[in-house]
C-alpha cells in the first residue's frame, strides 16, 4: 500500500513565524502535491511538483512556496505565516505515466494548521 | 458556476438505506475520482473511472462521459460510512495538461 506520511496532525504557530510542513511518500512517485482545505471552498492545489527539483505553482501559490530535494519528500514553506492560512493542509503523490486516466492520488492524513 | 458540482451538500440517513450521492461536471474529463474523507481528515481513494461502472463492496461508482455525470451509491448503509465524500475530475487544459478540479463535497450522516 502507498503510504503518504505528514510529519504533524496539529500545529499551531504565530504570525510572521516560517512555518515548514513535511510531507514524504514511501512509492517512489513522480508527482506530489500540496492543496489546503477550507470549509466551503472544497481542496484547493498550492504547488505540485512533477520531479525532484521541480515545482509548478497551482491555485492558490501565493504566500506559499516549496521543496523537492529529494524524490521521496515535498516540502511546503509558509516564509511568513499569517492567520489566512490557518487551515486543514494535505499532502498527495501519484505516479507518472503516459496514460494518467488510472493513476490516483494517494492523500496523507493532513496537517490542521492554526496560526495565532 | 464551479466546474464540479456535487449533490446534495448533505444527507442524513437510516442504517440500511440506500444512498446516492451525484456529481456533475462541465469540463473535459480524462478520469473521474470519488473520495472519502473521514472526520479527522485522512481522504481514501474510493474509485477512479473514466467510462461504466466499478463496484467495491457495497460501493458502486458510475460515470456518463456525454452527460458528464457520475454518481457514487452506497447499498446497505452503515454508520461507518459517515463521512465526506469528494468527487474530482482530471480536467484537461487549454494547454493539454491536467490538473484536478475538486468538488466541495457531500457530508453523508449514517444514523443507526
Amino acid at each position: 500500500d502507498v503510504k503518504v506520511t505528514q510529519s504533524s496532525r496539529y500545529l499551531v504557530k504565530r504570525t510572521g513565524e516560517k512555518v515548514f510542513l513535511e510531507c514524504v511518500q514511501d512509492m517512489d512517485h513522480e508527482n506530489m502535491f500540496w492543496y489546503r482545505q477550507d470549509p466551503g471552498l472544497g481542496l484547493r492545489l498550492i504547488y505540485f511538483s512533477y520531479d525532484v527539483k521541480m515545482k509548478e505553482k497551482g491555485d492558490i501559490p501565493e504566500g506559499y512556496s516549496v521543496s523537492r530535494e529529494k524524490k521521496e519528500r515535498f516540502s511546503l514553506i509558509l516564509e511568513s505565516a499569517s492567520t489566512n492560512q490557518t487551515s486543514m493542509y494535505l499532502c498527495a503523490s501519484s505516479e507518472s505515466v503516459v496514460d494518467s486516466r488510472h493513476q490516483p492520488q494517494h492523500f496523507g492524513d493532513g496537517t490542521r494548521l492554526s496560526i495565532l | 458556476k464551479n466546474e464540479v458540482e456535487q449533490s446534495p451538500q448533505n444527507l442524513t440517513a437510516q442504517e440500511g438505506e440506500f444512498i446516492t450521492i451525484n456529481c456533475s461536471y462541465s469540463v473535459g474529463i480524462s478520469a473521474l475520482h470519488w473520495l472519502q474523507q473521514h472526520p479527522g481528515g485522512g481522504i481514501v481513494s474510493l474509485f477512479m473511472l473514466s467510462s461504466g461502472k466499478k463496484k467495491h463492496g457495497r460501493l458502486i461508482a458510475t460515470i456518463n462521459i456525454q452527460e458528464k455525470h457520475s454518481s457514487l451509491h452506497i447499498t446497505a448503509s452503515h454508520p461507518r460510512d459517515s463521512a465526506v465524500y469528494i468527487c474530482a475530475v482530471k480536467a484537461i487544459t487549454q494547454g493539454g495538461s491536467e490538473k484536478l478540479v475538486f468538488g466541495k463535497g457531500t457530508k453523508l450522516t449514517v444514523n443507526p
